[in-house]
């Protein structure tokens, strides 16, 4: 069995601020991870995802996650926030199971900056 | 390239009435799911269908939800006897096809906000 655990429902950050969004997984076998973002009435798209290669992945907009197997985390972070980040962000954990790959999504976290 | 598109976009029902709600996939795309995203909540799987596999429809919530995919391609889920609950936008998402479907990215539609009144 696999789920996946985002700590904070919203965040509220200033612009120009480092952003922390965590992500807590859990999974018998190595799993796939990705982070997803949905705009206000946009579709969602995807940011990063982590697939056993290099354990700091690195996405798009100055986003970027990292990978630690010993703390079952995949938090993301980025630098400095811009008011265009402000989004619904979805952690999501993939493993084979019978057969099928069904992602699990976490529950989101809304993200809000402050000018 | 033309993305994943589903409609119609909103779809206001009455208790009781059948829907079917309509996805069109990227072409070439073997994988399609099904989800469901509540107010505030989460994604919730419901189904999916892999090439010429059966789907796994593990994530159905009652018999009442049933989907099929026509040549590999274009989905319809239907919701019978619709429920005030069933209430949520409905999105698809399809991928490419893999070896490793686990790391393939899903490209996801705008969804199918339904209302049932």
């Amino acid at each position: 069995a696999q789920s996946v655990t985002q700590l904070d429902s919203h965040v509220s950050v200033s612009e120009g601020t480092p952003v922390l969004l965590r992500c807590n997984y859990s999974s018998s076998y190595s799993p796939s991870l990705f982070w997803y973002v949905q705009h206000p009435n946009k579709g969602l798209q995807l940011l990063l995802k982590y697939t056993s290669a290099a354990t700091l992945v690195k996405g798009i907009n100055g986003f970027e996650a990292e990978f630690k197997k010993s703390e079952t985390s995949f938090h993301l972070t980025k630098p400095s926030a811009h008011m265009s980040d402000a989004a619904e962000y979805f952690c999501v954990v993939s493993v084979l199971s019978g057969g099928s790959y069904i992602p699990t999504f976490g529950r989101g976290t809304s993200l809000i900056v402050h000018p | 390239g033309a993305g994943v598109s589903q409609s119609p976009s909103n779809k206001v029902t009455e208790k009781g009435k059948d829907v079917e709600l309509r996805c069109d996939p990227i072409s070439g795309h073997t994988a399609l799911y099904w989800y469901r995203q509540s107010l505030g909540q989460g994604l919730e799987f419901l189904i999916y269908f892999q090439g010429n596999s059966a789907p796994d429809k593990s994530g159905l919530p009652s018999d009442r939800f049933s989907a099929e995919r026509t040549g590999g391609s274009v989905s319809t889920l239907t919701i019978q006897r619709t429920q005030q609950e069933d209430s949520a936008v409905y999105l698809c998402a399809s991928s490419p096809p893999g070896l490793a479907g686990s790391t393939d990215t899903q490209y996801f539609g705008p969804g199918t906000r339904l209302t049932v009144l």
